[in-house]
């Protein structure tokens, strides 16, 4: 069945460091992958989206990578800030499947200051 | 960027009570929306899709008389919990898609309703 994985531990880094969180796949091809924000208690907030065929993206301090063959994207939030904390769920989609996402379980993240 | 507007917020109900949430997108149409569950450090769980003028399209295992949708509009989706119980108690949150482009559409989501049911 189609899996994702997300960085199971919680992740503490110091304010200033770059974050990397990581979103690994199996039995799944997905066309297109999603990274979202989620604060306790709220709905999740769309962040960046990569398609298949790029490897790259960026949106200010963010940068998603996307490679296919390793089935995984790594998701990085550069000079981190304690407003950075939050959990970051990763959700890949496909043309097919009525477009319905499927979602990761989320790495949550803690920036110290 | 899109806005979905879900209400309401929160909700604490009796036992046995229905409940109605609603979702809209406030600046698009959205012909579909879904509807997800989520329970503490759980991942998003999809219970139905919501197609405007048409019947929701339920996840399995999901009972589509007990979670009933209504998608009326292209800009309002229901959501109604009947005859609630303790064990439905959870964050129900909806999202709205916007009209795909390039094959790729991303969902934006309300802010989510946390229901207990006493």
């Amino acid at each position: 069945s189609q899996k994702i994985e997300q960085n199971s531990e919680a992740l503490n880094i110091q304010e200033g460091k770059t974050a990397t969180l990581t979103c690994n796949y199996t039995n799944y091809s997905p066309a297109y992958l999603q990274w979202y924000r989620q604060d306790p208690g709220r709905g999740p907030v769309f962040l960046l989206l990569i398609r298949e065929n790029e490897k790259e993206k960026r949106k200010e301090r963010l940068k998603v990578t996307f490679d296919t063959t390793l089935k995984q994207s790594l998701f990085h939030i550069t000079a981190s800030q304690p407003a950075d904390s939050a959990t970051y769920l990763c959700a890949l989609g496909n043309a097919g499947n009525n477009r319905k996402l499927i979602w990761g379980l989320g790495t949550s993240l803690a920036v110290n200051p | 960027g899109a806005v979905v507007s879900q209400h309401p917020s929160w909700v604490i109900c009796k036992s046995g009570t229905s409940v109605k949430i609603e979702c809209r997108s406030l600046d698009f149409q959205a012909t579909t929306m879904f509807w997800y569950r989520q329970f503490p450090k759980q991942s998003l769980m999809l219970m139905a899709t919501s197609n405007e003028g048409s019947k929701a399209t339920y996840e399995q295992g999901v009972e589509k008389d007990k979670f009933l949708i209504n998608h009326a509009s292209l800009t309002l989706s229901t959501l109604t919990v009947t005859s609630a119980h303790p064990e439905d108690s959870s964050f129900y949150i909806c999202s709205a898609r916007t009209p795909p482009r390039a094959g790729v559409d991303i969902q934006y989501f309300g802010a989510g309703t946390r229901l207990s049911v006493l």
